[in-house]
């Protein structure tokens, strides 16, 4: 069965340091993948997406996403966090064909002055 | 233009009360989805629209009731909730209903039951 994984559920950075968050996803093909960002109390908003090609992602709001088939991850990396990066992200994969769309369950970010 | 939006912002509604949340898209989209969020936990799809039909319903009681009158609104209608309902309620659209396509999001609608 397909499965979205973030192991970890909170994490806190201080300002200006580089930030990782990891995905792991089980899939038997390789899926589309997806970071999203929520501010509290806000809808979804798609940071970046990763179909195919280049395996390095750009994304919005200085993010970047790297997609590695032999670790089955796509992990999120920003160089320097602003105090505003503070949110849930969340990981999530889309079938390569169908309409399955899962989302990992999420890691809370929180960025200390 | 990738903006999903979404009324009412906030709502309070009593147990026996009826009520509405409207989203709605201008992108073309031709898949909606409905998703109930709780705190600090990822989204729950509830209900899949594709062009306009009703193509999932995850097991959602039947005092959620979804409509889509039109390729671009999508209606959740409400009646006798619980205290349990209470939760964002997310609106998200994208391109066709296949797990390729992202989907967009609306702001949500907090819905408060008392």
């Amino acid at each position: 069965a397909q499965s979205v994984t973030q192991p970890d559920i909170h994490i806190t950075v201080s300002e200006g340091a580089s930030l990782e968050l990891r995905c792991n996803y089980s899939y038997g093909a390789t899926p589309y993948l997806f970071w999203y960002v929520q501010s509290p109390g806000q809808g979804l908003q798609l940071l970046l997406k990763y179909f195919s090609g280049d395996t390095l992602v750009q994304g919005i709001k200085g993010f970047e996403a790297e997609f590695k088939r032999s670790q089955s991850s796509f992990n999120l990396r920003k160089p320097s966090v602003h105090w505003s990066d503070a949110a849930e992200y969340f990981c999530a994969v889309g079938a390569h064909t169908g309409n399955q769309f899962y989302f990992g369950t999420g890691t809370s970010l929180t960025v200390i002055p | 233009d990738t903006e999903v939006t979404q009324t009412p912002k906030h709502l309070v509604m009593g147990m026996t009360n009826k009520k509405s949340l409207k989203c709605e898209q201008h992108m073309g989209h031709r898949a909606m989805y409905w998703y109930k969020q709780k705190a600090k936990k990822p989204p729950e799809l509830m209900f899949v629209y594709s062009y306009e039909k009703l193509s999932i319903n995850e097991s959602v009681p039947s005092r959620f009731s979804p409509e889509c009158p039109n390729s671009s609104l999508l209606n959740l209608h409400l009646h006798a909730l619980q205290p349990e309902d209470s939760a964002l309620y997310l609106c998200a659209s994208s391109q066709e209903f296949q797990g390729r396509h992202e989907q967009y999001f609306g702001p949500g609608t907090r819905l408060t039951v008392t």
